[in-house]
């Protein structure tokens, strides 16, 4: 998996309750990511990262916010986790910093999270 | 922003038989178009990418074919084996500066023995 990993890999909690899944990777790759997959919707973007401290949105940011205080980390928080949140979070890492615009990206093996 | 479309949802093969999946999408600027595969319980990993510059390109017994006209490319897999089974997604970039991926909604392949 490319130097990454997750943490925690399963999880289950109650709605309401704030969550905060990590990623962190040893590549020194510049871009994170966090994704979700679900059912019959593939791996859909929830936010990214760009450098320490850049982050923007992605298709489904509502309900998450992130943070990136470091190369190695990205944190993915649910300030207040609801049931519609149950899913498989998936980061990934890119290296654009070799200048290509071809975002060849990582995964990492995935967080189970499952709101009660 | 981009949407991509893949097909079939399953596939089952028999062992040596060949494999096709297909994508299409839909921003006529986007330049990237990777692979994945995702085995039970993994994350996806890369198997091979295709960019808008050539049509074809091949690696042992995989091959992605890109038709930008059209706006569809597809994956190719022959001589099919049981470890072929797992779930492939297809993605393409958009061209924001961050160069997102969109993926497919994925393929399941069985590859009976």
């Amino acid at each position: 998996d490319a130097g990454i990993t997750q943490s925690p890999r399963h999880k289950v909690t109650e709605t309401g309750t704030p969550v905060t899944l990590r990623c962190h990777q040893t590549e020194n790759h510049r871009y994170m990511y966090w994704y979700r997959q679900d059912p019959g919707h593939g791996l859909r973007l929830i936010h990214y990262s760009y450098g320490v401290k850049d982050t923007d949105k992605g298709e489904v940011s509502d309900g998450y916010s992130v943070s990136r205080s470091k190369t190695e980390d990205f944190l993915l928080t649910l300030e207040s986790a609801t049931s519609s949140q149950t899913s498989v979070y998936f980061c990934a890492i890119s290296d654009h910093t070799r200048g290509t615009v071809y975002n060849e990206q990582f995964f990492g093996p995935g967080t189970r999270l499952t709101v009660l | 922003g981009e949407n991509v479309e893949q097909h079939p949802s399953t596939l089952s093969v028999q062992e040596g038989d060949s494999a096709v999946i297909k994508c299409t999408y839909s921003d006529s600027a986007s330049n990237y178009f990777p692979w994945y595969k995702q085995e039970l319980g993994k994350g996806p990993q890369l198997i091979i990418d295709i960019r808008s510059n050539v049509g074809e390109k091949k690696d042992q017994r995989i091959a992605v074919t890109l038709n930008k006209t059209a706006k569809h490319f597809s994956l190719h897999i022959t001589e099919t084996q049981p470890e072929d089974s797992a779930v492939y997604f297809c993605a393409a970039s958009d061209q924001t500066g961050a160069n997102n991926l969109f993926f497919g909604t994925g393929t399941r392949l069985t590859v009976i023995p």
